[in-house]
This record gives C-alpha cells, structure tokens and sequence, in this order.
C-alpha cells in the first residue's frame, strides 16, 4: 500500500474565495485520483491527476472549477475555485501505487466547509 | 464496469460474523470485486478484491458463486470498530483505474 497524507485536514471559507487541497504519497504512485463525498452520499470521481499533462475530468466537473496539478509522481492539488455552499463536501485523494497491483488507496479526506 | 446492488443497511452483533451480500449479476468475464469500506467520513479503506476464487485476508473472506453473480463479503468476529458503510464495486484491471462507488451498506455493529 501507500501512505497518503492531505493538507488541510479540514477548512471553514467564504464564498467566492478559492482553496487548494494538497496530496501527498510517500513513494511514487502510478495513478491519482480526486474524488469529492458530497453530506450524507457515495463518493463521486472528479478527475485523473496526470503526471505532466492536464487532468482527465469526469462528466460534470470541469477545469475552470476544480483545477488540478501534479508535478511529479508523490505529489497533487486540487484547487476549489469560486466556492459556494453546494462546494461543501469531503475531497479525498486516492492512488494506485502501481506494480504488480492496481488497487486504489485513500487519503483521509479534507473537509470543506463553505459559508 | 457492472452495476452491484447492496442492501442499505445491516445490523450484527458483537463478536458474530458479519455476512454482506452484493449482487453484480451483469459482471463481465474480465471484472473484479473489490470491497471497501468507510468509517465515519474517514477515507475508505480497501479491505479485499477477487476475480472468481473465493479470497482470505487478515481483514474478511470474500465468497463469489461460481457464476459470479454474487457474492459476499464475511467478517468473522465482528467488533464495534467494525460499524462502517461498505462498498462492493466491480471493476475491470483493464480500465483506467477509476471506482464508481454506490451508496453501500451501513452495518451496526451492537453490544
């Protein structure tokens, strides 16, 4: 497995300000994953976090809202643009350490609230 | 990647064997079970996967029927710790990786 770490834990903004999540792996994965947990729901994919090239959106979440970067192999953001209250959610990052296996690991979530 | 149905919710009690049922009967020849489950708004946490042969770990055992319509997940000995929502997901290895979580089972675990 990995061990995934994600900065911050847990924020209380206003809306229209932005926020960006941080994630970190302790050894360099293959594949990362941001995935948002909406009150009381399952967890929904946002987007594919590629190293070096733009990310993968899912339907219904694009650039310009949910922006992302990942640098290298350990390490991705995701930035929450413009934010309104509907933004309010747990934003979890996930990877795929790669090798002889493809099975997805979690980070412990940020938890954003939006005033 | 195949469409799993779960009971919503499932009580059990401390120290029995917790059975969690998931049906996939649209499962292609090519897609895996995988189960996770979430503790109160933490990250989920992978507990097994399996193609066709029923799977053990120090976690669960993992039970799939032959025609690999169903299958279920046991807990031997479950704890109060063991209270979580749990979800069975079918995905291909050969996709790009991502999970398509449904809404799962709530199990409660009671003294």
């Amino acid at each position: 497995s990995a061990v995934i770490s994600q900065k911050p834990s847990r924020d209380i903004c206003q809306r229209g300000t932005s926020l960006t999540i941080q994630c970190q792996v302790d050894s360099q994965v293959t594949m990362m994953f941001w995935y948002r947990q909406q009150p009381g729901q399952s967890l929904t994919l946002i987007a594919t976090a590629n190293q070096g090239s733009e990310a993968t959106y899912e339907s219904g979440f694009v650039i310009d809202k949910f922006p992302i970067s990942r640098p290298n192999l350990t390490f991705s953001t995701l930035t929450v643009s413009n934010m309104s209250p509907e933004d309010s959610s747990i934003y979890l990052c996930s990877v795929v350490p790669g090798g002889s296996t493809d099975t997805q690991y979690f980070g412990p979530g940020t938890r954003l609230t939006v005033l | 990647d195949a469409k799993t149905t779960q009971p919503p919710s499932m009580d059990c009690a401390e120290g029995r064997a917790a059975n969690l049922p998931c049906n996939h009967s649209t499962i292609s020849g090519n897609e895996y079970v995988y189960w996770y489950r979430q503790i109160h708004s933490q990250g989920p946490q992978y507990i097994i996967h399996g193609l066709k042969n029923n799977e053990t770990n120090e976690m669960a055992s993992l039970i799939i029927t032959e025609d690999r319509k169903s299958s279920t997940l046991i807990l031997p000995h479950a704890t109060l710790r063991d209270t979580a929502v749990y979800y069975c997901i079918v995905r291909a290895r050969s996709n790009t990786g991502k999970l398509i979580f449904g809404q799962g089972t709530t199990l409660q675990v009671k003294p």
